[in-house]
């Protein structure tokens, strides 16, 4: 099974910062990567899907990149409805296993 | 527009089964897969399995290829996910979510309000 591992588990930022949220896939995905943002007590969102294409409705401030074992999501200029836990999902081979998480929050 | 609504939270005892349902609606049911994934009080999001609508066929997480039947019912729109032989760290939040393919990959883009599932003696 592939495992993904996400860094940092936490990260304390500010209105306006910009983010970055890094996951690793214990072995080469291509470009099988997928993010999703959960708030506390709600639904998982969708975000972007092979990497860095951005799901219909979702804010220009996100963006994906990365190929292989290493990607990024990064938050450009935060909001205060950005402050969530993101989640990262392999879709290469399954079980499409999900990163830990990290949560981001409010400095 | 695309929901999913899943059947109300569960109390069961340790050692019962558990079954879930998901009614799709707002697109066509046998165009895109089923998946499931749970969520333990405070933890992460854990990727338990999907089936093909179209043809049925499955795929389970390893963990709990003994214990989990998915299945749908085309004709009501319908999923299910059984959970057998239920343990106290089975509690979680249980999603069922749409599986939509590109090319090679896939991705959920649709979840479901989610089932709380509470095992207790």
């Amino acid at each position: 099974d592939i495992q993904m591992t996400q860094s940092p588990s936490s990260l304390s930022a500010s209105v306006g910062d910009r983010v970055t949220i890094s996951c690793r896939a214990s072995q080469s995905i291509s470009r099988y990567l997928n993010w999703y943002q959960q708030k506390p007590g709600k639904v998982p969102k969708f975000l972007i899907y092979a990497a860095s294409s951005l799901q219909s409705g979702v804010p220009s401030r996100f963006s994906g990149s990365g190929s292989g074992t290493d990607f990024t999501l990064t938050i450009s200029s935060l909001q205060p409805e950005d402050f969530a836990t993101y989640y990262c999902q392999q879709s290469y081979s399954t079980p499409y296993s999900f990163g830990q998480g990290t949560k981001l929050e409010i400095k | 527009q695309v929901q999913l609504v899943q059947s109300g939270a569960e109390v069961k005892k340790p050692g019962a089964s558990v079954k879930v349902s998901c009614k799709a609606s707002g697109y066509t049911f046998t165009s895109d897969g089923i998946s499931w994934v749970r969520q333990a009080p405070g933890l992460g999001l854990e990727w338990m399995g999907w089936i093909s609508v179209y043809n049925g066929n499955t795929n389970y997480a390893q963990k709990l290829q003994d214990r989990v039947t998915m299945t749908t019912d085309t004709s009501t729109s319908t999923a299910y996910m059984e959970l057998r032989s239920l343990r106290y760290d089975d509690t979680a939040v249980y999603y069922c979510a749409r599986l939509r393919d590109y090319g090679s990959g896939s991705y959920i883009d649709y979840w479901g309000q989610g089932t709380l599932v509470t095992v207790s003696s």
